[in-house]
């Protein structure tokens, strides 16, 4: 089965400063990963996604994530932050396995909090 | 071309009581699913759709909760009657059809803004 573990409920950067949110992933099948933000008031909107091809994911907003199987690790960064992608990000595995539904497992999620 | 609908926003209602939610999905897309986040916890999978079939129904918590999508299109959410732990964000989400079996593919689920739902 699969699961997902966010590590850090709240994580608070200054404006320009390095965004590191970090997601640890568990999967019996090669895995197909996500990150999606959501704004206030706004759906879940899809950041970036990691399906089997090139381990470091590039995705809008100059966000990029880097698929790690020996830690089973999927983190999300963008070098420098800006005041508006202060919102709630959200790691996703995909359950493509023998039920093939597609249906997402997600994390916990994270808020992100981007000071002046 | 419009994205994901979900039809009310919020919604406050009493305990005991009916509520049901809409969601449109995206013309075409034959994929629809619903998930709900309740309060400090994380976005759960309720069910899946593919056109008019419930392909998975396994996180639908009980037998309050029905889920319908006639013709294929929009779908609906029913809470009969309503409990005090039913509160939480309901999201609709639908994906373009992909071929059983075909895991080299994954098709995108776009997610509707959601319907905040309130048990009093």
């Amino acid at each position: 089965a699969q699961s997902v573990t966010q590590l850090g409920s709240h994580v608070s950067v200054s404006e320009g400063a390095l965004v590191l949110l970090r997601c640890n992933y568990s999967s019996s099948v090669p895995p197909y990963l996500f990150w999606y933000v959501q704004y206030p008031n706004q759906g879940l909107q899809l950041l970036l996604k990691y399906t089997s091809a090139a381990t470091l994911v590039k995705g809008i907003n100059g966000f990029e994530a880097e698929f790690k199987k020996s830690e089973t690790s999927f983190h999300l960064t963008k070098p420098s932050a800006h005041m508006s992608d202060a919102a709630e990000y959200f790691c996703a595995v995909s359950d493509h396995g023998s039920s093939n539904t597609g249906k997402l497992i997600f994390g916990q999620g994270t808020t992100l909090q981007v000071k002046p | 071309e419009a994205g994901v609908t979900q039809f009310p926003s919020h919604s406050v209602i009493e305990k005991g009581q009916t509520v049901t939610l809409r969601c449109d999905p995206i013309s075409g897309h034959d994929n629809l699913y619903w998930y709900r986040r309740v309060m400090g916890k994380e976005i759960k999978f309720l069910l899946h759709f593919v056109k008019e079939s419930k392909q998975d129904e396994s996180g639908m918590p009980n037998n309050r909760f029905l889920a319908e999508r006639t013709g294929g299109t929009y779908s609906t959410l029913k809470v009969q009657p309503a409990e005090l732990e039913d509160s939480g964000v309901y999201f609709c989400a639908s994906s373009q059809f992909r071929l059983a079996g075909d895991l080299t593919s994954y098709n995108e689920q776009f997610f509707g803004p959601g319907t905040r739902l309130t048990v009093l």
